[in-house]
């Protein structure tokens, strides 16, 4: 069974500086990975995925993901965050379809919280 | 533009009764998805529904019952039987066999007084 560890709740950072948050997951077959952003009473937003290929994924504001089958990570990062990147962020895998449905498992969430 | 409308924002409901949280797509996705979320827990899936009138319970179905009449509709009615009920519950839906992953709903934030 595939499973999802973000082992930080919280992380404070201070505006413009560099910051990651972690990511592991176990799988025992070849997994989907994701990135999503929830702003407060909003829904998920998918941020990046890698899928296959280019084990490095980016996202349009500054966030990277890198896969590491090796470590079983997907660890994600932008080096210089900014006051609206405040939010709670997961980490989810999924391990392909099951006839029409996309078994997908999300980690506990961590709050990024920028410090002006 | 497409999307997943969840309604209401904020649902109020007294202890014993069974209220229905809607969610409505536009994106011709064949699969939907109901989630709980509740702090330090991430989401965990109470039901999904593949295609119209088939759906199957999740890792948390009791206490919650759902429909799929229409493609574009499926409704979440949690019910008396349901021990703690107060959370937010999010909408999701996705393509078949396309790995684009989840677009979500705005959510229900659901309160029992």
């Amino acid at each position: 069974a595939q499973s999802v560890t973000q082992l930080d709740s919280q992380v404070p950072v201070f505006e413009e500086a560099p910051v990651e948050l972690r990511c592991n997951y176990s799988s025992s077959v070849s997994v989907y990975l994701f990135w999503y952003v929830q702003y407060p009473n909003q829904g998920l937003q998918l941020l990046l995925k890698y899928l296959s290929g280019s084990t490095l994924v980016k996202s349009i504001n500054g966030f990277e993901a890198e896969f590491n089958k090796s470590q079983t990570s997907f660890h994600l990062r932008k080096p210089s965050v900014h006051i609206s990147d405040t939010a709670e962020y997961f980490c989810a895998v999924s391990e392909g379809w099951d006839g029409g449905y996309q078994k997908v498992t999300f980690g506990t969430g961590t709050k990024l919280q920028v410090i002006p | 533009d497409g999307g997943i409308t969840q309604s209401p924002k904020y649902l109020f409901r007294k202890e014993g009764q069974n209220v229905t949280l809607s969610c409505e797509q536009n994106l011709n996705h064949d699969a939907m998805y109901w989630y709980r979320q509740d702090p330090g827990q991430g989401l965990r899936l109470i039901y999904y529904s593949q295609i119209v009138n088939d759906f199957q319970k999740g890792d948390i179905a009791e206490g919650y019952s759902v429909s799929r009449e229409k493609k574009e509709s499926f409704p979440l009615t949690v019910t008396s039987a349901q021990k703690n009920p107060t959370a937010f519950y999010l909408c999701a839906s996705s393509p078949p066999y396309d790995n684009y992953g989840y677009t979500f709903g705005s959510g229900t934030r659901l309160t029992v007084v």
